[in-house]
């Protein structure tokens, strides 16, 4: 039973816009969520988390949203650059030491 | 320097064979863990040690054994191999817990199956 999920298995998006990552989960006792890139051939890269008692976190290019009456969050990048082309996973942990994982979003980002 | 690193990269073998894979890690962690992804690309956790402790037992096969000689190795063997044992396997690892500090990757080890 997936209890994160990643609806969109891929997104195209030309260089230079923005591109938004969704992610919905059902666990109500989800206290921390991740994401996660990965490039062919490597493991996947931690990338930007928020804690459930925050709406919403930033990195320079990456800003996470959560919405926790909705249990769902979402992924923003701008601008996108051709380096961001990736699998995106989002993760998800009830404040131990498992964390449940989504299925990924393949971005490509169009020159 | 690699931070967490798996051998081998690559394994090919056939059915009923037994197999180990290694995995260390240099970022002083104690924390450790085995990911399974499989066809579908899911990321599911398997096992986990703390301070070469088994925190985390998935409901996993017992021909899958998880052995921690130190809080810097966590190696997995695995007995009479089977098709659907064909996957890539993670290795992960994370400073307290993992809730909270994110976890670091290995680049994977594919195996498969014959």
């Amino acid at each position: 039973d997936q209890q994160v999920k990643q609806n969109s298995p891929s997104l195209s998006v030309q260089e230079g816009r923005i591109s938004i990552l969704n992610c919905d989960y059902t666990n109500s006792m989800f206290d921390y969520f991740l994401w996660y890139k990965k490039y062919p051939a490597e493991g996947p890269t931690f990338l930007i988390s928020i804690s459930s008692i925050k709406d919403k976190n930033e990195d320079g290019r990456f800003t996470v949203f959560l919405n926790k009456s909705a249990k769902h969050l979402s992924l923003h990048i701008v601008p996108s650059q051709p380096g961001d082309s990736a699998v995106y996973f989002c993760a998800a942990s009830e404040g131990d030491y498992k964390l449940s994982f989504g299925a990924g979003t393949t971005v490509t980002v169009r020159a | 320097d690699t931070a967490v690193s798996q051998t081998p990269k690559y394994l090919v073998t056939q059915m009923g064979n037994d197999k180990s894979i290694k995995c260390e890690q240099n970022l002083g962690h104690d924390t450790m863990y085995w990911y399974k992804q499989d066809s579908k690309k899911f990321l599911k956790i398997m096992f986990s040690y703390n301070n070469k402790e088994l925190i985390i037992n998935e409901t996993v096969p017992n021909r899958f054994s998880p052995k921690s000689p130190d809080k810097a190795h966590l190696n997995l063997h695995i007995n009479s191999l089977e098709l659907g044992d064909s996957a890539v396997y993670f290795c992960a690892s994370s400073q307290g817990s993992g809730g909270f500090q994110p976890q670091h990757f290995g680049d994977g080890t594919r195996l498969s199956i014959l």
